[in-house]
């Protein structure tokens, strides 16, 4: 049973610091985006990549967020430093080459907390 | 731009009580429709999607037809349980514009024995 894996599940971290989440996509797939989930603004969408490239990072603060893709099969969100306002669910999702992609496989989510 | 409007919640329903979360979309070109599920503490899963105008999707006995004429994707079931209790999210996907998505604001579903 193929599955998005993301690492930490949990995360607490103090102002300033530096916060990395992972995210293993399912083999195959090679379009993966990544989600912040809020009470307040719901599902946002902070990046996506294909074939390891960026296609759109608008969605993401610029002088903080940072999402790269070393392989295919590790992407990364990075956050330097980290705010409290950053306190959210990060969510990867990946998705299959076209003409199957339209559907994303969610992760389970690193849920942050930033004090 | 494309977008997608949903139904704002929270809904209570009662066990075996019909369903019925509305979605409507704007959209350029041809989409594809999904609804996803999220439960507590978990990320979202597929629950049905539909490809083309009148298509219905359907799964675990939620049904929704892809309507191109009023531009909606209504979510329904004929008889909810506990286990159904969750947030909903009405999505979009546009081939054409490169795999870019758009989620609806999600809409949380309380069934009560």
């Amino acid at each position: 049973d193929a599955r998005v894996t993301q690492t930490p599940r949990h995360k607490v971290t103090e102002m300033g610091q530096e916060v990395t989440m992972r995210c293993q996509p399912i083999l195959g797939h090679n379009t993966v985006f990544w989600y912040r989930q809020t009470m307040m603004q719901g599902l946002e969408l902070l990046a996506y990549f294909r074939n390891r490239a960026p296609l759109d990072d608008s969605g993401m603060p610029k002088d903080r967020f940072s999402a790269e893709m070393p392989d295919a099969t590790l992407a990364t969100l990075k956050i330097q430093p980290s705010e409290p306002r950053d306190s959210a669910v990060y969510f990867c999702a990946s998705a299959l080459p076209r003409p199957y992609q339209e559907t994303q496989y969610f992760g389970p989510g690193t849920r942050l907390l930033v004090l | 731009g494309d977008s997608v409007t949903q139904m704002e919640g929270p809904v209570t329903l009662s066990e075996e009580a019909f369903l019925t979360i509305n979605c409507t979309y704007t959209a350029t070109g041809y989409p594809s429709l999904f609804w996803y599920v999220q439960y507590p503490g978990e990320g979202l899963q597929l629950l049905l999607k539909a490809t083309k105008a009148d298509d219905k999707g359907s799964n675990k006995g939620f049904e929704a037809t892809y309507r191109k004429e009023t531009t909606s994707f209504h979510l329904e079931k004929g008889s909810v349980q506990v286990s159904d209790s969750a947030v909903y999210f009405c999505a979009l996907g546009e081939l054409n514009t490169g795999n870019q998505f758009y989620f609806g604001t999600g809409t949380s579903l309380t069934v009560i024995p």
